[in-house]
């Protein structure tokens, strides 16, 4: 069975520039998260859905960032425009409505220059 | 707000020596989890504890959480060069599904 698939894993773009993180959770995880990674620090959640509902975006900066998970499946986080600070590593996890342990993508290394 | 602490932020010790990570949360937890984060890699599951004084065991790693489900410890015995890596404590916010992730204690074995 497939991981958690993130794409692209590497990112560089100036700032200003728009940049958009796919996610493909695990098949038949109904929950999917993305948090945020700096570098020596903890992922810190970024927006959590059920399905296609998202139910804990209080953490998502929403002048900057959107997310969408139209389908109740694959999932588009984007930021518009980026900034010097948000260069961070962008992890996707998902969790099966049985279990909240979560499993996490590869994740992608975004650089704003 | 909620907060999630880890001591040590770092550990460097010998191959063979014992290693044990604590993890501190501001408010009563529901369950904890443990995640290791090997160089380069992402988050990797390690274990769910949720009663008040549990420990659980896995080949060589210990964990235990607290009586009053407020703190959490690693321990790792004999360790070796494949246990390198940060290790993350997480703890749900109350009464959500939100998990807080600790500060992580970051190890390295030196051969």
């Amino acid at each position: 069975e497939a991981g958690v698939v993130q794409s692209p894993r590497y990112k560089i773009i100036e700032k200003k520039q728009p940049v958009a993180f796919w996610c493909n959770p695990i098949s038949g995880h109904n929950t999917l998260y993305w948090y945020l990674q700096n570098l020596g620090q903890g992922p810190e959640l970024l927006i959590r859905y059920e399905n296609e509902e998202a139910v804990d975006d209080s953490q998502l900066p929403k002048d900057r960032f959107s997310a969408e998970r139209l389908k109740g499946v694959d999932s588009t986080l984007k930021i518009q425009p980026a900034e010097l600070g948000d260069s961070a590593v962008y992890l996707c996890a998902s969790s099966s409505a049985l279990s909240n342990i979560q499993y996490f993508g590869a994740g992608t290394r975004l650089s704003v220059l | 707000g909620q907060q999630v602490m880890q001591i040590p932020q770092y550990q460097h010790v010998q191959e063979g020596e014992d290693f044990t990570t604590y993890c501190n949360s501001s408010t009563t937890l529901s369950n904890i989890q443990w995640y290791k984060q090997r160089p380069g890699g992402h988050p990797v599951f390690l274990i769910q504890l949720v009663k008040s004084g549990e420990v659980k065991k896995q080949k060589r790693l210990t964990f235990q959480f607290g009586e009053a489900k407020k703190n959490s410890s690693l321990h790792i015995t004999a360790t070796q060069t494949t246990d390198v890596g940060t290790y993350f404590c997480a703890g749900p916010r109350s009464g959500t599904y939100k998990y807080i992730f600790g500060t992580g204690t970051r190890l390295k074995v030196l051969a």
